[in-house]
């Protein structure tokens, strides 16, 4: 069983505010994902990170930022909120050291921005 | 670029048995993966193939066909439970990222 979790689970805020979606995992994974997914539909990579003070943009444009300062936290953080980012953000993490690499997913955080 | 096509939507029946089906293109190929992903929720791992055939896990078997670039997921004695959204999921060549299809949401029917 994965040990992955995200907080908060739910969030309502305003235009313009700043946020700061958390993810840890304590799997000592190396690697780990931020995707974002609107209801019904496919998921979409936004940033990823293949260990300590790497980052990377995924395949979507996105207007938020990530750091990953220790292995087993990668927060993702938006600095003026806007309805257009909506959506749910999952969080998943691998460790390719099995052979058989398998993301394993947080439970989400689902944002309203108002 | 890179390709998952999934049906969008099927619909089975109780005890029945059902096959989704993946077709991928993407730039190299270094594992496919099927995750269950119930309403509302994150998606779980149900299987891996990295090699041509198939690979049996209870009530689930995934399918692989590198040559074709085509997967399946078989489910069989299909339960209510079984009704959510599969994801198709491919690994790309330097196994750094994996691409996601667009999801098959499977309705059981009583």
């Amino acid at each position: 069983e994965a040990d992955i979790y995200q907080t908060p689970r739910y969030l309502v805020i305003g235009t313009g505010k700043k946020i700061t979606l958390e993810c840890s995992q304590t799997m000592g994974h190396d690697k780990m994902y931020w995707y974002q997914q609107d209801p019904g539909m496919e998921l979409h990579l936004i940033h990823y990170s293949y260990g300590v003070n790497s980052t990377e943009k995924g395949d979507l444009s996105s207007e938020s930022t990530v750091s990953r300062i220790r292995t087993e936290h990668f927060p993702l953080t938006l600095e003026s909120a806007r309805p257009s980012h909506t959506s749910q953000y999952l969080c998943a993490s691998s460790d390719d050291n099995t052979g058989q690499e398998t993301q394993y997913f947080g439970p989400g955080t689902r944002l309203l921005v108002l | 670029g890179q390709n998952i096509d999934q049906p969008t939507e099927m619909t089975a029946t109780e005890g029945a048995i059902v096959q989704i089906n993946c077709t991928y293109q993407t730039s190299g190929f270094n594992g496919l993966f099927w995750y269950q992903q119930h309403a509302g929720e994150a998606p779980t791992f149900l299987s891996y193939n990295v090699l041509d055939g198939l690979e049996e896990k209870g009530r689930f078997s995934s399918f692989l066909s590198r040559s074709k670039g085509y997967s399946y997921l078989l489910l069989k004695e299909l339960q209510m439970k079984d009704s959510a959204s599969y994801l198709c999921a491919v690994r790309d060549n330097y196994g750094q990222n994996f691409v996601f299809g667009p999801g098959t949401r499977l309705s059981v029917l009583p």
